[in-house]
C-alpha cells in the first residue's frame, strides 16, 4: 500500500515551459486535492476533485489545469510556467464518506523551481 | 471567509521542556480543526483533530490541543519535547460540509529543539 505518490520529487523549469506533476493514490479515495506551500503562507488549495470526471477550483487556480479521468490519478498541469509558480506542491486524498472523520493523506511533495 | 493565524513563525525550545503552539481561527460557525506536522522533506502528517465534544483533544506523539470557543483558539501542547519533534507545525480549519479537501491552513510554526 503506497498511499499518495507524487512524481517527480524535484523539477527545474524555464519560464514558459510546460510540465505535469503526477499524483496517484491506491486507497480508492474519491477526494483528491493539490496544494502549494510557500514560506509563511501555509498550504493553499489550487484545485480539487470529488471524484472521477469532477474537478473544481480552489483558492489559487490561475496558471494550473487539472483533470481526473480515473479515481487513482490526479495530475496537475502547468501550461506556461512562471517564476511565481516556484513552490512546493502537495497532493492529498481522502475518502468521501464520513466527512472529516476520514484522515486526509498527503504525498511527500514536489519541489518546483521556475527560472 | 475562514482564516487561520499562527502568530509564531519560529519557536526554539530545549529538549525536555514544554511546548505550546498558538492557533487562532476565524470562522462563522464551529469549525473542524486540525493540527498537522511536517518533518523536513516530508509531507504532512495529521497529529490530531477536533470536531465536537471534549475540548481537550489527544493526538499522536504525545501532543494535545485545547479548543477554546471564546478565544477562537486551538493551541497545541506537548509537556516534554524530544529532539524528533523539530518540524514545522500547521493548524488548519475545515468547513462542516466536508466536500472535497478544502482545508484552510495557517502559515505554520517552525520548531527548533536545542539539546
Amino acid at each position: 500500500n503506497a498511499g499518495v505518490t507524487q512524481t517527480p520529487k524535484f523539477q527545474v523549469l524555464k519560464t514558459g515551459q510546460s510540465m505535469t506533476l503526477q499524483c496517484a493514490q491506491d486507497m480508492n479515495h474519491e477526494y483528491m486535492s493539490w496544494y502549494r506551500q510557500d514560506p509563511g503562507m501555509g498550504l493553499r488549495l489550487i484545485h480539487y476533485s470529488v471524484g472521477a470526471g469532477i474537478t473544481d477550483q480552489g483558492e489559487v487556480p490561475n496558471g494550473y489545469n487539472v483533470s481526473r479521468s480515473t479515481t487513482e490519478d490526479f495530475p496537475l498541469r502547468l501550461l506556461s510556467a512562471a517564476p511565481s509558480q516556484t513552490s512546493v506542491y502537495f497532493c492529498a486524498s481522502r475518502l468521501s464518506s464520513g466527512g472529516w472523520e476520514n484522515i486526509q493523506y498527503f504525498g511527500a511533495g514536489t519541489r518546483l523551481s521556475v527560472l | 471567509a475562514q482564516s487561520v493565524t499562527q502568530p509564531d513563525i519560529h519557536i526554539t525550545v530545549s529538549e525536555g521542556a514544554s511546548l505550546e503552539l498558538r492557533c487562532n481561527y476565524s470562522y462563522g460557525a464551529t469549525p473542524y480543526l486540525f493540527w498537522y506536522v511536517q518533518s523536513p522533506g516530508q509531507g504532512l502528517q495529521l497529529l490530531l483533530k477536533y470536531f465536537s465534544g471534549d475540548t481537550l483533544v489527544q493526538g499522536i506523539k504525545g501532543f494535545e490541543a485545547e479548543f477554546k470557543r471564546s478565544q477562537s483558539s486551538f493551541n497545541l501542547r506537548k509537556p516534554s519535547v524530544h529532539w524528533s519533534d523539530a518540524a514545522e507545525y500547521f493548524c488548519a480549519v475545515g468547513p462542516k460540509l466536508a466536500a472535497g479537501n478544502k482545508l484552510t491552513f495557517g502559515g505554520g510554526t517552525r520548531v527548533l529543539v536545542k539539546p
